[in-house]
């Protein structure tokens, strides 16, 4: 059983650019969510995505959007970044209509905006 | 007003010793499920245990217990015989009801510390 990878691990970027965040799902995992961790801070929920259709999302504005792949994998887009955009991204993949949705998280990718 | 309150920003526990992170939440919902997550310096969220509202029994598994305390809305974890590599920081977190968008609230964590 493959677990939920992420690509890259760090990056750094200047404001104003875009960014794109990876994420391949564990294997017989239907749905993906991201979330923020800033420093010090718990993980905030951005959206989630379910065949790959946009399902639910967090108090982020529009220039965080995502896709999902026919694969399950995902990627978020952050563009015309901000300073604040500095954290850590998380992706968490799930089963929709498991006993509990367990979310099953990657290693992350810190992104640094300078 | 915050969904999910985690009071020890930071705890200090001797090795060996049983250790208690606190919890409490809020939520109007009466389907609710609660999760506990471990998070080392690594990044990565790992998970620990669940408990559903509806669960008259308290979760474990292995060396981790949630004490569900359904009318206070309190939902601690409890790992016994702390081991040096417990060192990390532990979040709290709530999924409310069975909503669309299956979201995870988390609290602030508490960064636990295991003395050798």
């Amino acid at each position: 059983e493959t677990g939920v990878t992420q690509s890259p691990t760090h990056l750094i970027k200047t404001r104003g650019q875009q960014v794109t965040l990876r994420c391949s799902s564990q294997s017989g995992h239907n749905t993906v969510s991201w979330y923020q961790q800033a420093l010090g801070q718990g993980p905030q929920f951005i959206f989630q995505y379910y065949r790959e259709e946009e399902n639910g999302r967090g108090n982020f504005p529009p220039r965080f959007s995502g896709l999902q792949f026919p694969n399950y994998s995902s990627e978020l887009n952050v563009n015309a970044l901000e300073l604040d955009d500095s954290a850590l991204y998380l992706c968490a993949s799930s089963l929709k209509g498991s006993s509990y949705n367990e979310q099953f998280f990657g290693p992350g990718t810190r992104l640094t905006v300078l | 007003a915050q969904k999910i309150t985690q009071t020890q920003p930071g705890m200090f526990v001797q090795e060996k010793e049983a250790v208690t992170l606190d919890c409490t939440y809020d939520t109007s919902d009466q389907s609710y499920g609660l999760f506990w997550y471990k998070q080392p310096s690594s990044g990565e969220m790992i998970f620990l245990i669940y408990q559903g509202s509806y669960d008259e029994q308290n979760a474990t598994e292995g060396r981790y217990s949630l004490n569900f305390q359904k009318a206070r809305k309190s939902a601690n974890l409890v790992i016994s015989a702390s081991q040096l590599g417990d060192s990390a920081m532990y979040f709290c977190a709530m999924r409310e009801g069975y909503v669309r968008d299956d979201k995870i609230i988390f609290g602030k964590g508490t960064r636990l510390h295991i003395l050798p």
